[in-house]
C-alpha cells in the first residue's frame, strides 16, 4: 500500500526564519511522483512541485527548494527567509501507477509564520 | 485562463436530504478526481474519470455515493440520504490527461454540513 508521513502537524516560525518540512513516503512502485501543494486560509489546494522517482536533483525556486532522498524515502520542503504569506497547510503526496493514479496524500503540515 | 470551478460553494443540508455537488475541470482536461477533506480522514481519494468512464469508483464511502460524468467536461457528485459524517469538503481536480504523472490541478472545493 502507499503511505505518506507528514510528521509535523504544526510549525511555528518567527518571520526571516527559515523552516524545513518533512515528508516521508511508502510505494512499492519503482516509477512514482511526489508533489507538495500548499492550503492557504482561502482553501484552494495550490500546485507547488512535482518530482519523478528517477530524478533526484534538489530543486529551487525562488525561496522554495525541494530535498528528494531516495534512500531515505524523504521529500522534504525549505522555505528560506520566511514570510507571513507562507502560513497555509502544507501538503505532501505520491501518485504511481500501482496506486491507480490518485494522489495519496499526507495528513499536512499547518505552518504559522509569526510577523 | 480560467482553473477548476466548483459550485455550490457551501451547502447547508438536512440529515436524510440529498444533495449534488458540481464541478467543472479546466477546459481540455480530461481526467477529473474527486477527493474529501475532513478533520478526522484528512484528504482522501473518491472517484476518477478518464473522460465520461471512472476506471476507479474504490474510494466512495458507500452506495450513497455516486458520481457522474457528461461530455467529458462536467462531473456530478450526488450524495443520496445524506448522513452527518458526510459533513466535509469536497474538493475536485482535473488534470491535462490521464496518468500518474500528471500533475492535477484542484478548485476551491464545496464545503458540505448536513445537520
Amino acid at each position: 500500500a502507499q503511505k505518506v508521513t507528514q510528521a509535523q502537524t504544526e510549525i511555528s516560525v518567527v518571520e526571516k526564519e527559515d523552516v524545513t518540512l518533512d515528508c516521508v513516503y511508502e510505494t512499492r512502485d519503482t516509477t512514482y511522483y511526489l508533489f507538495w501543494y500548499k492550503q492557504p486560509p482561502s482553501g484552494e489546494l495550490v500546485f507547488l512541485i512535482r518530482r519523478n522517482s528517477f530524478d533526484e536533483q534538489n530543486e529551487i525556486s525562488g525561496r522554495y527548494s525541494w530535498n528528494f532522498q531516495k534512500s531515505t524515502s524523504s521529500f522534504n520542503f525549505t522555505i528560506t527567509a520566511s514570510q507571513v504569506v507562507d502560513s497555509a497547510v502544507y501538503f505532501c503526496a505520491l501518485s504511481s501507477n500501482f496506486g491507480n493514479e490518485k494522489l495519496t496524500f499526507g495528513t499536512g503540515t499547518r505552518l504559522t509564520i509569526i510577523p | 485562463g480560467a482553473g477548476v470551478s466548483q459550485s455550490p460553494s457551501n451547502k447547508v443540508t438536512e440529515k436524510g436530504k440529498d444533495v449534488e455537488l458540481r464541478c467543472d475541470p479546466i477546459s481540455g482536461h480530461t481526467a477529473l478526481y474527486w477527493y474529501r477533506q475532513s478533520l478526522g480522514q484528512g484528504l482522501e481519494f473518491l472517484i476518477y474519470f478518464q473522460g465520461n468512464s471512472a476506471p476507479d469508483k474504490s474510494g466512495l464511502p458507500s452506495d450513497r455515493f455516486s458520481a457522474e460524468r457528461t461530455g467529458g467536461s462536467v462531473s456530478t457528485l450526488t450524495i443520496q440520504r445524506t448522513q452527518q459524517e458526510d459533513s466535509a469538503v469536497y474538493l475536485c481536480a482535473s488534470s491535462l490527461a490521464q496518468g500518474a504523472r500528471e500533475t492535477q490541478y484542484f478548485g476551491p472545493g464545496t464545503r458540505l454540513l448536513v445537520l
